[in-house]
């Protein structure tokens, strides 16, 4: 398996409170991602990173910002946690182009209240 | 707005089944086609889909893409409880190394 780790693997909280999911890497690949899971929708892009401090946005990226200032860790940050921002939430990574595959760490579950 | 379609969205099969999964996609800057697997944990990977027409085989899961039609099917021969998953589909874009998923067909298999 890939060396990711994803923290906290559950968490509670209140509406309106920051949250902050961590996803750290320890096969030095230069993709990262943040997905979240959804009943009857997949698996959806947040946002994405292409290397240190290089960070775009993906197709649900609206409530959400990250931070990348190691390769190896990738930052995840509700700034005012909503009730829709419940959900599973995957970080993955990939090696880039010469090796396109993304393999998925093991998920945060995220219940805001 | 690129889109990937899996169906069904779920199925239930007896051991020894054989079944098919579909996955359709329109999509600008496709690159390549993934599947996955997941049970009540992370995706694993399954395949990467390229090229048009060339089947991937592993073990009794095979999959193939047909680039001018636009879909690819994924097939289980003599299915397995341990097959009981959740399989993905997905598109890699050309830009960004981005994955466009569907969202998935729930394959139960009964003993």
């Amino acid at each position: 398996d890939a060396g990711i780790t994803q923290s906290p693997r559950h968490k509670v909280t209140e509406t309106g409170t920051p949250v902050t999911l961590r996803c750290h890497q320890t096969e030095n690949h230069r993709y990262m991602y943040w997905y979240r899971q959804d009943p009857g929708h997949g698996l959806r892009l947040i946002h994405y990173s292409y290397g240190v401090k290089d960070t775009d946005k993906g197709e649900v990226s609206d409530g959400y910002s990250v931070s990348r200032s190691k390769t190896e860790d990738f930052l995840l940050t509700l700034e005012s946690a909503t009730s829709s921002q419940t959900s599973v939430y995957f970080c993955a990574i990939s090696e880039g182009l010469a090796g396109a595959t993304q393999y998925f760490g093991p998920g945060t579950r995220l219940l805001v209240l | 707005e690129d889109k990937v379609v899996q169906s069904p969205l779920s199925l239930v099969v007896h051991e020894g089944d054989t079944v098919t999964l579909n996955c359709s996609y329109e999509v600008t800057n496709f690159r390549s086609l993934l599947w996955y697997k997941q049970e009540k944990k992370a995706p694993t990977f399954l395949f990467m889909l390229t090229s048009s027409g060339i089947e991937k085989k592993s073990g009794r899961l095979s999959s193939i893409l047909d680039k001018k039609e636009l879909f690819s099917i994924l097939n289980i021969t003599a299915t397995q409880t341990g097959d009981s998953a959740v399989y993905l589909c997905a598109v890699l874009m050309e830009y960004g190394n981005k994955l466009v998923f569907g969202a998935g067909t729930i394959l139960r298999v009964k003993s």
